[in-house]
């Protein structure tokens, strides 16, 4: 079955950009999303079709995917924006599959 | 305004089957290219995607869980219903509907989820 790789955590300053990398065999002839969650709530759609931004989300969330990898990245990361963050694919044969998670610490 | 509730037993007892339903509101499963998912979280872990529904009644399961899962729905009374049999402690999860925004695109609204364990 199909897999996708994130990094258990990442870590980043408050100002400054973060990156969230979500790998699987030739992800980018797929499509993904990515998904907030925060503790004790359902996830938040952040990021769908690769770099679409729904309504609400603010345009400090941005995502790409090419290749094996997709990324997100979040520029002038706040502290609110700690959290649980999860890539998915979409795939024609099995419909749907979620990456590991990532936990993003805003230090 | 697009709203989910699951609702189902909050303990059930190995090998039983359980069901659980997926009540929504604001939009329509006749409706063109809309679909309803179920997703899980165990307590600590990840999210892990189940089965999906289409407006035409196709669906999609998880590979591997497809021998134990069913989705199916009732378009009447606005309900999408999972079921999972020979349920195992390891099922012990908080499961999540979720609405799909459109084709390839993600679930844009999500139920706030239902708390299942699984205990004798």
């Amino acid at each position: 079955s199909y897999e996708l790789t994130q990094p258990p955590s990442v870590s980043v300053s408050p100002g400054q950009t973060a990156s969230i990398t979500c790998s699987g065999d030739k992800l980018g002839d797929k499509y993904v999303c990515w998904y907030q969650q925060k503790p004790g709530q359902s996830p938040v759609l952040v990021i769908y079709q690769d770099r679409k931004r729904p309504s609400g989300i603010p345009e400090r969330f941005s995502g790409s995917n090419s290749g094996n990898t997709a990324t997100l990245n979040i520029s002038g990361t706040q502290a609110m924006d700690e959290a649980d963050y999860y890539c998915q694919a979409w795939d024609s044969n099995t419909a749907g599959v979620f990456g590991g998670g990532t936990k993003l610490t805003v230090l | 305004q697009i709203t989910l509730r699951e609702s189902g037993p909050t303990l059930v007892k190995p090998t039983q089957t359980l069901t659980l339903t997926c009540t929504f509101s604001g939009f329509s499963l006749n409706t063109s290219g809309v679909a309803v998912g179920w997703i899980r979280q165990p307590p600590g872990k990840a999210l892990e995607w189940l089965a999906l529904i289409y407006w035409d009644g196709d669906n999609r399961y998880s590979p591997s869980l497809k021998s134990r899962l069913t989705i199916t729905k009732d378009t009447s009374k606005n309900q999408i219903v999972l079921a999972m049999t020979d349920m195992d402690p390891v099922d012990t999860a908080t499961y999540y509907c979720a609405h799909r925004l459109g084709v390839n695109s993600g679930y844009g609204h999500w139920g706030q989820g239902t708390r299942v364990t699984v205990s004798s």
